[in-house]
């Protein structure tokens, strides 16, 4: 199985910081690498896929980049409403898997 | 736009099957662009993907799991259903049914583009 390491698994920041929360895969995934938001008692949604695409309706301020096996969500000047856990996931071999998380906390 | 709806019992009984059905609305199941998958969320814990199925009945399961699974579409009623066989406690979980994209014959393929609201299930007895 290919592991998904995410880190920090959690993060103190204030409106207005920009973060960056880090995945790295165990292997050679290409680009096929989602980015999720996930608020409590909620579904995930979707913010980034193939790596550095943004979903339609996701604010461009969420962007996404790679470089090797190492992934990287950056939040440019965070809103109130981005204050949730965050997931990666790899979705280039089977079984497909996720980052542990990174519940991103108002500092 | 594309609506996902899992429905099944909320409470299972350890050593019995969890069995569980999602609904899709506003897309089809037959879609050759697109997986339907089971993703499961203990509570407080992570995400894990359970396995996916393709139109053609072809599935995909999560090894760890996949002696116990058992995934199946309804193209008829557009749905497609997961079936756990020998519950623990370790199965209590919210479980998501979600749409994913295909990167064999789609090149930018998503990841789970649209879920499901999600259904916690307790293995108790």
């Amino acid at each position: 199985d290919i592991q998904m390491t995410q880190s920090p698994s959690t993060l103190s920041a204030s409106v207005g910081d920009r973060v960056t929360i880090t995945c790295r895969a165990s292997q050679s995934i290409s680009s096929w690498l989602a980015w999720y938001q996930q608020k409590p008692g909620k579904a995930p949604k979707l913010l980034i896929y193939k790596a550095s695409d943004l979903e339609s309706g996701v604010p461009s301020r969420f962007s996404g980049f790679w470089s090797g096996t190492e992934f990287t969500l950056a939040i440019n000047s965070l809103q109130p409403d981005d204050f949730a856990t965050y997931y990666c996931q790899q979705y280039n071999n089977y079984p497909w898997t996720f980052g542990q998380g990174t519940k991103v906390e108002i500092k | 736009q594309l609506q996902l709806q899992e429905s099944g019992p909320g409470l299972v009984k350890p050593s019995e099957t969890l069995s569980l059905t999602c609904t899709v609305s506003g897309g089809s199941v037959t879609s050759s662009s697109h997986f339907w998958g089971w993703i499961r969320q203990p509570p407080g814990k992570g995400l894990e993907w359970i396995g996916s199925i393709y139109y053609s009945g072809n599935t995909y399961y999560n090894p760890s799991l996949e002696s116990r699974v058992v995934i199946s579409v309804d193209t008829s009623k557009n749905q497609f259903s997961l079936r756990l066989s020998s519950v623990t406690a370790a199965d209590t979980a919210v479980y998501y049914c979600a749409r994913h994209g295909n990167i064999v014959v789609v090149p930018g393929a998503k990841g789970f583009d649209s879920w499901g609201q999600g259904t916690l299930v307790t293995v108790s007895s």
